[in-house]
């Protein structure tokens, strides 16, 4: 089964409008993180935001907030005032707890959401 | 500056030759990873490393090799077994649990 599952390969905004991209992951664990970042053209992976399972609040980060809504096992991107600039590939990635013994755990990401920002 | 340093850029392998791609980091974190990214795919795990002289099968790891001697290094061998190397391949290095992962920019992967 998927851990992370994008259902939108695509999405289109107008510069200055909000966009929200889907995330949903799946886990039986109680102590995980979510991950959203974003992969220009040019192939970078930048890091956008962060969210603890046991975080109360939403996470923000400039422009970007993360809607996490834990009975439902979603955490899904808020883009507000889109750029031009922010025409590029998004994932979203989970790491579950750590297991006895283990250290750190890996990630496990979603096939992405290609979003085109036009003017 | 801190950061993953992967080389080379661009990579070209002849039929039944084995490849080396170069992750080197200077971060001190203690885990590696290494993915493969195809069009339409996401990320996939082929190799993790948590501490030196240890690592882990990811998802894909049939006909790739790795090897940990040093924190610094996680080189990645695509060996002649792995008959579709053609993709992008990004080496991650992790800290802390909440931390999120550091990506190198990656090297791409074509057979001639």
């Amino acid at each position: 089964a998927q851990k992370i599952t994008q259902t939108q390969p695509g999405m289109f905004v107008q510069e200055k409008e909000a966009v929200t991209l889907d995330c949903t992951y799946d886990t039986s664990d109680q102590s995980y993180g979510l991950f959203w970042y974003k992969q220009p053209s040019s192939g970078e992976m930048i890091f956008l935001i962060y969210q603890g399972s046991y975080d109360e609040q939403n996470a923000t980060e400039g422009r970007y907030s993360l809607n996490f809504q834990k009975a439902r096992k979603s955490a899904n991107l808020v883009i507000s005032a889109s750029q031009l600039g922010d025409s590029a590939m998004y994932f979203c990635a989970m790491r579950e707890g750590r297991k006895r013994g283990s250290t750190l755990g890996r990630l496990y990401f979603g096939r992405g959401t290609q979003l085109t920002v036009w003017p | 500056d801190g950061g993953i340093t992967q080389s080379p850029k661009y990579l070209f392998r002849k039929e039944g030759q084995n490849v080396t791609l170069s992750c080197e980091q200077n971060l001190n974190h203690d885990a590696m990873y290494w993915y493969r990214q195809d069009p339409g795919q996401g990320l996939r795990l082929i190799y993790y490393s948590q501490i030196v002289n240890d690592f882990q099968k990811g998802d894909i790891a049939e006909g790739y090799s790795v090897s940990r001697e040093k924190k610094e290094s996680f080189p990645l061998t695509v060996t002649s077994a792995q008959k579709n190397p053609t993709a992008f391949y990004l080496c991650a290095t992790g800290s802390g649990s909440n931390q999120p992962q550091h990506f190198g920019d990656g090297t791409r992967l074509s057979i001639l």
